[in-house]
């Protein structure tokens, strides 16, 4: 079956700009995980949902950064007034519940801020 | 606090040789931890986890508390097993993986 997606793939914004980025999860799968990479660093985690609800989210590095999932499917990270340190690429993965420590990752959006 | 140590960021052996990909935790409860690779131009995917004890692609990982770590070794290395691999570790009730730096992993012909 189909894996996660992600998109856009890639995303250039200007600083300040507000950008959108979109998860599309595993169908079926409970959980929903949001991660930052920076370039030459390992994923670490923003926020976490379990169906529509999220149940962790110290990841997130600041109040410009908002994560939904209002229908306990697909997913949206926020970032507003975009900064140059916030360009990374943004990686969801998603889990069943029964083996929730099993993530399936998508392909990532790689964020550009100039 | 919990931290994942991977310390070598790039590693390069020939093919057929020997390779172990070191990987060192800090943790106060009892781990879980696992092994993701990522091949050129795919996506991140588990490779292994040390629950399972099983050997995937030739791979086994074996964990060790007294030491606190988690290596990942090969008895004779592939050109295919050329990667970025990242050590991680779940946090007990959190169900948020805690992710090493890294080590590329070039298996030279």
């Amino acid at each position: 079956g189909a894996g996660v997606s992600q998109s856009p793939r890639y995303k250039v914004a200007k600083r300040g700009q507000d950008v959108a980025l979109r998860c599309d999860p595993i169908s079926g799968h409970v959980s929903l995980f949001w991660y930052q990479q920076a370039l030459g660093q390992g994923p670490e985690f923003l926020t976490y949902f379990q169906n529509e609800a999220q149940l962790d989210k110290s990841g997130l590095p600041s109040d410009r950064f908002f994560a939904e999932r209002p229908e306990g499917s697909v997913s949206t990270l926020k970032i507003q007034r975009t900064q140059q340190e916030d360009s990374a690429v943004y990686l969801c993965a998603s889990s069943r519940r029964e083996t929730y420590n099993e993530q399936f990752f998508g392909p990532g959006t790689r964020l550009t801020v100039l | 606090a919990q931290r994942v140590t991977q310390p070598e960021k790039l590693l390069s052996v020939f093919k057929g040789a020997p390779v172990e990909l070191k990987c060192n935790y800090s943790y106060s409860g009892s781990p879980e931890l696992f092994w993701y690779v990522q091949y050129s131009r795919q996506r991140l995917q588990l490779l292994l986890r040390h629950i399972s004890r099983e050997s995937i692609k030739g791979f086994t990982a074996d964990l060790n508390k007294g030491e606190t770590s988690f290596h990942l070794k090969k008895p004779f290395a592939q050109e295919e097993d050329s990667a970025m691999y990242y050590c991680a570790l779940i946090i007990q009730g959190a169900q948020k993986l805690v992710f090493g730096q890294g080590t590329r992993l070039t298996i030279n012909p």
